[in-house]
């Protein structure tokens, strides 16, 4: 079974500029999360979808935004981008109906740098 | 609210000797406690998970935890280092249950490993 993907693994964008980051889960995994390493802050959640809805939210500013589709792929997007918005931007898929315990698959991830 | 606390930033060991990885936790609830592994350049890769099954947990690669409860803490040991084990450590707590994927990430743990 192929893992989670995510393109494109590198991209280099200027201030002010948006992007979009794409992830497709394992099959039949219909839980995406999404989340931010940096060197100063580690890992931080950003947000979960679920059946193509946001269902928990980190504590990020609004120009931090997703989606899901009915196939379960998501894709995050950051608009006016800042310079501390360059990171390592890490997707991760579930089987949320394992209630005893959430294992989550990580990507490779996308390494955004923001000049 | 859910926390966790590595209390290393960097541990180093010689190749063939133990490991100790330290990790205490804060949850409201009954949690899930996960360590993850991170090689340079590469995504996130589970080591293991705690269920409500057994205190002691084995994972891959030699690695096992134990979840003390009375001591909040989730430890990551391995009997014998390899080299092939130096990577970044991240223990790893979340809530229990359905719509509860979010995960609370450490600080990391660096492994070194000296030859």
């Amino acid at each position: 079974k192929a893992g989670v993907t995510q393109t494109p693994r590198y991209l280099i964008k200027t201030r002010g500029q948006q992007v979009t980051l794409s992830c497709s889960p394992i099959s039949g995994h219909r839980s995406v999360s999404w989340y931010q390493q940096t060197p100063g802050q580690g890992l931080q959640f950003l947000f979960e979808y679920f059946s193509e809805t946001q269902r928990n939210k980190g504590n990020f500013p609004g120009r931090f935004s997703g989606r899901q589709f009915s196939n379960s792929r998501s894709e995050m997007n950051v608009s006016t981008l800042e310079l501390g918005d360059s990171a390592l931007y890490l997707c991760a898929s579930s089987l949320p109906y394992l209630a005893e315990y959430n294992e989550q698959f990580f990507g490779p991830g996308t390494r955004l740098t923001v000049l | 609210a859910q926390s966790v606390t590595q209390l290393d930033s960097h541990v180093s060991v010689s190749e063939g000797t133990p490991v100790l990885l330290r990790c205490n936790y804060s949850s409201s609830y009954s949690p899930s406690l996960f360590w993850y592994v991170q090689h340079p350049n590469k995504g996130l890769q589970l080591l293991l998970k705690y269920t409500s099954a057994a205190t002691l947990v084995k994972g891959i690669n030699g690695f096992e935890a134990e979840f003390k409860k009375s001591e909040t803490s989730f430890h990551l040991t391995k009997p014998s280092a390899h080299m092939s084990d130096a990577a970044e450590y991240f223990c790893v707590v979340s809530d229990r249950g359905f719509g509860n994927e979010k995960l609370t990430f450490g600080t990391g743990t660096r492994l070194t490993i000296i030859p």
